[in-house]
């Protein structure tokens, strides 16, 4: 049973550029949350994915935003970016809405330079 | 003033020695969660819990729901512990974070 899964494992982009990063729950899971880490942070949430839309969402700009799809994977896109979107990505995966006992995906590193 | 707040900030120990990392909040929460993170960032989630105490192998998680406090506490401790330790709250359908506990054990 593979857990959840994110691509690509690195990235590397430049100011102003879009990216798109992908995430894939742990079979059974139909709910994805969205996690920025800066190096030497917690996580920050972004938002959380359920039946296909957004249900909750933390405190970042509109040039984020996700879509989750009928297999319950799940995208984040960043338009714009700027260097302080470097930083770890990572994808968590629930089963049901507001259920916070997650698993973790290995996440994306993003450096924007 | 962060809503989650852990102490100590990094944490060394020699192996076989008792360690305990706090965690203090300030909003009320529904529930709250001890995770895991190992170098290259992989998160496992240790605990979730919503007062009282719970318990797996060397672990052990503590919550003082009026006090609005955690302890997680390492029994035994050994290298293989080594990770950063972050607490996590449930608070209004969001999960905040703290900004973890290095732990460092030394053979």
């Amino acid at each position: 049973d593979a857990g959840v899964t994110q691509s690509p494992t690195h990235l590397i982009k430049t100011r102003g550029q879009q990216v798109t990063l992908r995430c894939s729950p742990k079979s059974g899971h139909d709910t994805v949350s969205w996690y920025q880490q800066a190096l030497g942070q917690g996580p920050q949430f972004i938002f959380q994915y359920y039946e296909e839309e957004e249900r909750q969402r933390g405190n970042f700009p509109d040039r984020f935003s996700g879509h989750q799809f009928p297999n319950y994977s799940s995208e984040l896109n960043v338009n714009a970016l700027l260097l302080g979107d470097s930083a770890l990505y990572l994808c968590a995966s629930s089963f049901g809405r507001g259920q916070w006992r997650q698993f973790f995906g290995p996440g994306t590193r993003l450096t924007v330079l | 003033k962060n809503e989650v707040e852990q102490s100590p900030q990094n944490l060394t120990a020699q192996e076989g020695e008792f360690i305990t990392i706090n965690c203090s909040y300030s909003v009320g929460i529904s529930a709250l969660h001890w995770l895991q993170q190992h170098p290259g960032g992989g998160i496992v989630s240790l605990f979730m819990l919503s007062s009282g105490k719970k318990k797996h192998g060397r672990l052990i998680a503590t919550i003082n729901i009026q006090e609005k406090h955690s302890s997680l506490h390492i029994t035994a401790s050994h290298p293989r512990d080594s990770a950063v330790y972050i607490c996590a709250v449930e608070f209004t359908d969001k999960l905040i974070f703290g900004t973890g506990t290095r732990l460092q054990v030394f053979p």
